[in-house]
């Protein structure tokens, strides 16, 4: 069983719909927890960072981490096709520890 | 504010040969760290490094080595270059020491190698 489990899509949505990303992890010794994204041709932006369990809330974005079940979302609210990219999630034990990452869930906003 | 810079942006090389990949953390950033990402996969973490030295390190084989300099700025060199290294090698840069608690990951853009 891998680390982190991502499903790498593709998922398409219309625009304006509320989109539902999900990884799930096997570590339970995870704590710092994230959501990227990433553009065709470029590197990985930090959208999210969050530690623990619970939610967060950045604008249209909404990160939410359930420890008990090994289970992390990213929900983007009024989704527009600037939002179409490559969202990978990331994870590690302690801040100093090497982040793993998911595949990434491509995501197409249809206009 | 200058972000994570990587050069140079594409490399194409043949099997056998050697690469030496550069990276110039974001300003006020003292550790780097460099990930591999393979065609629809997501990166993978090979080492860090934070005063000059090597803190951690993935699973990776010693083809794979790497420097940090007094300005902060690292490199990534691969030896003996295999059909299987072709990949995006992403650097990433954040605050060490006592600052680490509120410093995430910035990413390059990264540098884009083929090995034919």
């Amino acid at each position: 069983q891998k680390e982190v489990e991502q499903d790498p899509g593709p998922l398409s949505v219309p625009e304006g719909a509320i989109v539902s990303l999900n990884c799930t992890y096997s570590n339970s010794a995870f704590q710092y927890f994230m959501w990227y994204r990433q553009y065709s041709r470029k590197g990985p932006e930090l959208l999210m960072y969050t530690y623990s369990s619970g939610n967060k809330e950045d604008g249209r974005f909404t990160a939410q981490v359930d420890k008990p079940s090994k289970y992390i979302s990213l929900f983007i609210r009024d989704s527009q096709p600037s939002d179409s990219a490559t969202y990978l999630c990331a994870m590690s034990p302690n801040r100093d520890d090497k982040i793993i990452f998911g595949k990434g869930t491509r995501l197409h906003i249809l206009p | 504010d200058a972000g994570v810079t990587q050069s140079p942006t594409h490399l194409i090389k043949t099997r056998g040969q050697q690469v030496t990949l550069r990276c110039s953390p974001k300003s006020g950033h003292d550790t780097v760290s460099w990930y591999q990402q393979a065609l629809g996969q997501g990166p993978q973490f090979i080492f860090q490094y934070y005063e000059e030295e090597e803190r951690q390190r993935g699973n990776f084989p010693d083809r794979f080595s790497g420097h940090q300099f007094p300005n902060y700025s690292s490199e990534l060199n691969v030896n003996a270059l295999l059909l299987g290294d072709s990949a995006l090698y992403l650097c990433a840069s954040s605050l060490g020491g006592a600052g680490r608690r509120n410093s995430p990951l910035h990413f390059g853009n990264g540098t884009r190698l083929t090995v034919t």
